[in-house]
């Protein structure tokens, strides 16, 4: 079983739509939790952290379920720039290590 | 600020041959890493490094070797390059440890082994 496990998608959504996508990790005992972004053949960025009480950043909500062992990010208000690969990345232990998923893509069409 | 820089940008080799890539950040940052992308898959880490002079393995070493001669430079050396090993490579660094740290990446360099 894959450590990250994520819906590939795509998700295909007008602008203005909410889209909301999860992300499944395998190990009870992660620590850390974020979302990265990336765009079409360019290098992943750091779009936020993932808390435990969940967080907002703008549009952009992600959330923490431990108990299910799943995140999640809500995408409010899509624009045609929250088009691209949004990649579910996880800390299994307190070091080095990050886990990716293969990412969801969404498409934001006009 | 240049942040992480990676040479080449492209790349083809034959199998057989070697060749080196480069990561170089001027954030001052202790800890470096090596990443490979492949279609339908996570980043996978390679090598990593905690500190000039340190190299460590990542879950995907084979073939592969790195050194950590100078704080902001970070080398990935392929062997005796194999068509398994054609994939986007990124570079990336962070100033702390990956659970409290943002991961910066460097542009990736694409490679091609026929």
């Amino acid at each position: 079983r894959k450590e990250v496990e994520q819906d590939p998608g795509p998700f295909n959504v007008p602008e203005g739509a909410t889209v909301a996508f999860n992300c499944t990790y395998s190990n009870s005992a992660s620590q850390s939790f974020f979302w990265y972004r990336q765009d079409c053949r360019k290098e992943p960025k750091l779009l936020m952290s993932v808390y435990s009480s969940g967080n907002e950043d703008g549009r952009f909500t992600a959330q923490l379920n431990r108990a299910s062992q799943y995140i999640s990010l809500l995408i409010r208000d899509s624009k045609l720039s929250d088009s691209a690969t949004y990649l579910c990345v996880v800390n299994m232990r307190n070091d080095y290590k990050l886990s990716f998923g293969a990412g969801t893509t969404v498409t934001v069409r006009a | 600020n240049a942040g992480v820089t990676q040479t080449p940008k492209f790349r083809v080799l034959k199998t057989g041959q070697s060749m080196t890539l480069l990561c170089a950040q001027d954030m001052n940052h202790e800890y470096m890493y090596w990443y490979r992308q492949d279609p339908g898959m996570g980043l996978r880490l390679i090598h990593y490094s905690v500190g000039e002079g340190t190299t460590a393995k990542g879950e995907v070493p084979d073939g592969y070797n790195v050194s950590r001669l100078k704080k902001q430079n970070f080398l990935l050396g392929l062997e005796s390059a194999a068509p398994s090993q054609t994939s986007v490579y990124f570079c990336a660094s962070s100033y702390l440890q990956v659970a409290v740290d943002t991961q910066y990446f460097g542009p990736g360099t694409r490679l091609t082994v026929l």
